[in-house]
């Protein structure tokens, strides 16, 4: 069973750029997670989808960050202007949504340096 | 705000000697916690989920045990190839979708 793809997996660029991050879940999982990992922490979620409607984005920075999951596949993940403090790992994950608590698996990740 | 926190932050072992790792959780009504692990460069690979007080859970070296305020995972006579982060999780107490909230892990090095 193919895992959860993310693209790409380095991106460089300058401080006020702009940056997108793509993730395609495991095949079937109707739940699509973003999160943030700085260097030395653990995850943080950004924003969670269920199917292609938001469940939670209590913690996404929405002046700058934006995400979508058009068709309840696969997601977008938007960065727009970038800052330093945004360099960090990206990291998608998905489950399958069946279950009151569900195995989240993850992607390799994209990592982001902002200079 | 639920609270996950690891202990040690880095651990280094020698092949074979045995020791355990510590996650202490502040959420109440604990409706699960998740270890998994982390090699440099890559995302978590999830390992256990444990879902009550007195559980236990094993996987080759590894065992992971959960009490009502925290969870150890026992390494037992570690190789080099367990050498990465281990980091535990807990998703919210009620609502909140399953967002899960991470530890800041615990680095392990295993030396021959």
């Amino acid at each position: 069973e193919a895992g959860v793809a993310q693209s790409p997996r380095y991106k460089i660029i300058e401080k006020r750029q702009s940056v997108a991050f793509w993730c395609n879940p495991i095949s079937g999982h109707a739940t699509l997670y973003w999160y943030q990992q700085i260097l030395g922490q653990g995850p943080k979620l950004l924003i969670q989808f269920q199917n292609n409607g938001v469940v939670d984005d209590s913690q996404l920075p929405k002046d700058r960050f934006s995400a979508e999951r058009l068709k309840g596949v696969d997601s977008t993940l938007k960065i727009q202007p970038a800052k330093l403090e945004d360099s960090a790992v990206y990291l998608c994950a998905s489950s399958s949504g069946s279950f009151h608590i569900d195995t989240q698996y993850f992607g390799p990740g994209t990592r982001l340096t902002v200079l | 705000e639920d609270q996950v926190t690891q202990s040690p932050e880095a651990l280094r072992l020698q092949e074979g000697e045995s020791s355990s790792l510590n996650c202490s959780y502040t959420v109440s009504g604990l409706r699960g916690l998740f270890w998994y692990r982390q090699d440099p460069g890559k995302g978590p690979e999830f390992l256990f989920t444990l879902y009550s007080a007195g559980e236990e859970k094993e996987k080759e070296r590894l065992k992971a045990t959960l009490t009502k305020k925290e969870s150890f995972l026992h390494i037992t006579a570690p190789k080099p190839e367990d050498s990465a982060t281990y980091l535990c999780a807990v998703p919210p107490r009620t609502g909140g979708g399953n967002k899960l909230t991470f530890g800041t892990g615990t680095q392990l090095k295993v030396e021959l």
